[in-house]
């Protein structure tokens, strides 16, 4: 089964600064990757997903992430944050059925 | 319109007793899931729902947890006995399903439901 590994649980920033949130994925034949966003006492909300094409994808809130499949990863990049941008960050890959996620990285931006 | 929601948002109950957790879809979406969030960490499956089908409940963690759904409309998860490492968030979500492979399309997601089994 496909997995995904999120290296840091958390990681605290200064507003404007440029912040790099790490997945690593498991490897396999297709790949598939999301990004899901929870925003305190919110449910998820999907950033950016990576079906095929393009290996730089661009989401919502500014947020980019590149698929490298030499490295298995799907970094998650933000050239500048806000203070709105403090949240739980999941990557997540397709299972059989549902998604798998990660176990979240905490983004703590601080002014 | 109106997303997916979650009621109740929040739930306390004494160890034993049993608990339902309803999730109202995005009308329209045929597929349902339901994942548990324990404190500090990621989205565990708990089951999948195709319609009112389930095809898939091997994310169910006991015999105390089951799921139906209406249709292809509310779902509603049981867990009886609550037991204290009930305690978490459970999250519900919702999607078309237009693929084959289903959990390729993007999952809308509930606020959850907060229980806590004292």
């Amino acid at each position: 089964a496909q997995s995904v590994t999120q290296l840091d649980s958390q990681v605290p920033v200064f507003e404007e600064a440029p912040v790099e949130l790490r997945c690593n994925y498991s490897s396999s034949v297709s790949v598939y990757l999301f990004w899901y966003v929870q925003y305190p006492n919110q449910g998820l909300q999907l950033l950016l997903k990576y079906l095929s094409g393009s290996t730089l994808v661009k989401g919502i809130n500014g947020f980019e992430a590149e698929f490298n499949k030499s490295q298995t990863s799907f970094h998650l990049r933000k050239p500048s944050v806000h203070i709105s941008d403090t949240a739980e960050y999941f990557c997540a890959v397709p299972g059989r059925r549902a998604l798998t996620f990660g176990s979240g990285t905490r983004l703590q931006v601080q002014p | 319109g109106a997303g997916v929601s979650q009621s109740p948002s929040n739930k306390v109950t004494e160890k034993g007793k049993d608990v339902e957790l309803r999730c109202d879809p995005i009308s329209g979406h045929t597929a349902l899931y339901w994942y548990r969030q324990r404190l500090g960490q990621g989205l565990e499956f708990l089951i999948y729902f195709q319609g009112n089908s389930a095809p898939d409940k091997s994310g169910l963690p006991s015999d105390r947890f089951s799921a139906e759904r209406t249709g292809e409309s509310v779902s509603t998860l049981t867990i009886q006995r609550t037991q204290q490492e009930d305690s978490a968030v459970y999250l519900c979500a919702s999607s078309l399903a237009t693929s084959s492979g289903g959990a390729m399309d993007t999952q809308y997601f509930g606020p959850g439901t907060r229980l806590t089994v004292l």
